[in-house]
């Protein structure tokens, strides 16, 4: 199927802490996932992606793993800032193959506070 | 650095109007996408658009709804009777030919009453 499902809606933290958001999909044959974050009012924005010849990437500040045993990714925010609140969606494209011409399949959202 | 651009920012209008939500994708790409959100739930895909016709859309995309590519610029998504459910944040989105992420605009707000 074209599941992709978060396991927390909401995730509250200190500013300086590590957070840690979670995603699970379900479609073994999935190979390619994003992680999008959405301020107050605005539109998705792509923070990092991850195919699934991959267990984990690095980007600025935030790092992807992904284990493909038990269908599962995360984003990991070093140093969390006030800045970092948002919601964070991972999101898949439908399309077998991995490419993004198809339609994207989000999550539902996990929500971010970092409290200063 | 170059970016999906949607306007109005707010649209209210009453129930049964037509209204008009426009974008302009990013300048090189040529797959063009909308989605919408409704207030508290998660993105959900309308249509997917390239070489001037529909590659895909979702079950919300019913005949009230149609896409429009009128000139090199602009892409356009026509609500024609609006019902108040159609009441959402509406993304449009664009990818480059061999690019794979899709980057959204800031989104249309629209109210219906």
């Amino acid at each position: 199927g074209e599941s992709v499902g978060l396991h927390l809606p909401t995730l509250s933290v200190q500013e300086g802490d590590n957070s840690i958001i979670n995603c699970a999909y379900s479609n073994s044959a999935s190979d390619y996932f994003i992680w999008y974050k959405q301020e107050s009012g605005k539109g998705p924005q792509f923070i990092i992606d991850i195919r699934s010849n991959m267990d984990k990437r690095q980007g600025q500040r935030v790092t992807v793993l992904l284990n493909k045993t038990v269908k599962h990714l995360s984003l990991q925010i070093a140093a969390t800032q006030p800045g970092d609140s948002a919601v964070y969606f991972c999101a898949e494209p439908f399309n077998a193959g991995g490419t993004s011409y198809g339609k994207l399949t989000f999550g539902q959202g996990t929500i971010l506070t970092v409290h200063p | 650095e170059p970016e999906v651009t949607q306007t109005p920012s707010h649209q209210v209008t009453q129930m049964g109007q037509e209204v008009i939500l426009r974008c302009v994708p990013i300048s090189n790409h040529l797959y063009f996408y909308w989605y919408r959100q409704i207030l508290g739930q998660k993105v959900e895909f309308l249509v997917s658009f390239y070489n001037n016709e529909i590659s895909e859309k979702s079950e919300i995309f019913d005949d009230q709804f149609s896409v429009e590519r009128p000139d090199g610029s602009n892409f356009t998504l026509k609500i024609r009777s609006t019902k108040l459910e159609d009441s959402a944040m509406y993304f449009c989105a664009s990818t480059a030919v061999g690019g794979e992420t899709q980057y959204f605009g800031p989104g249309t707000r629209l109210l219906v009453l």
